[in-house]
């Protein structure tokens, strides 16, 4: 079945440092791929999205490229702030699987003034 | 704003007691809605899918006796928690999808359950 893997947590920065949060996934069907930001006390919100491979998703400095090649979606921000302390969940969607969402483990981001 | 909205946000029952989670599409119809529930440091792991007008689908290994979902109408979907224990304690998490294929999932912002 589908599965999705993604770097355990936490991950601690400090402001305005580089950020990679690794994901890799496995599906049957050639699926779509997104990155979940929950803030604190929140639900969950949709910063990127990919649908095919090459795509790179962007959103308020995030970014993800899908890398068909080494099953990789990967995101990025080259400088983080205080207020993107959050848990990251990569996702996919599959159609071979109903569209349903299939959830990395999440990972939780925090960054220090 | 928010497309989805989940109530109440935060419940704490007695053990044995059942609770009632309401999600609603505030501008859509969502024929299709789905329920998740996270437990702590873990990930969301969906519990049920709720079609409006069937009986809803259930993953593997969720009791459809004791999560009863009801999706009476195109806005809104409920997760009964019936008889609650302990263990059932936990994030439970709606989401509804406005269109169909790869429309986005807009989610709720969750029930946070505490059975004592």
């Amino acid at each position: 079945g589908d599965s999705v893997t993604q770097m355990e947590g936490p991950v601690t920065l400090s402001e305005e440092a580089f950020l990679t949060i690794n994901c890799t996934y496995t599906a049957t069907g050639y699926p779509s791929l997104f990155w979940y930001v929950q803030y604190p006390g929140e639900g969950l919100q949709l910063p990127l999205k990919a649908t095919k491979a090459d795509d790179k998703g962007s959103n308020k400095g995030f970014e993800a490229t899908y890398r068909k090649e080494t099953t990789s979606f990967h995101l990025e921000k080259g400088s983080v702030q205080v207020s993107d302390s959050a848990v990251y969940f990569c996702a996919l969607s599959d159609v071979g699987a109903g569209n349903m969402l299939t959830f990395g483990g999440g990972t939780r981001l925090m960054v220090k003034p | 704003g928010a497309v989805v909205s989940q109530h109440p946000s935060r419940v704490i029952c007695k053990s044995g007691t059942s609770v009632k989670i309401e999600c609603r599409s505030l501008d859509f119809q969502a024929t299709t809605m789905f329920w998740y529930r996270q437990f702590p440091k873990q990930s969301l792991m969906l519990m049920a899918t709720s079609n409006e007008g069937s009986k809803a689908t259930y993953e593997q290994g969720v009791e459809k006796d004791k999560f009863l979902i009801n999706h009476a109408s195109l806005t809104l979907s409920t997760l009964t928690v019936t008889s609650a224990h302990p263990e059932d304690s936990s994030f439970y998490i709606c989401s509804a999808r406005r269109g169909q294929g790869e429309s986005p999932l807009h989610f709720g912002n969750g029930t946070r359950l505490t059975v004592t």
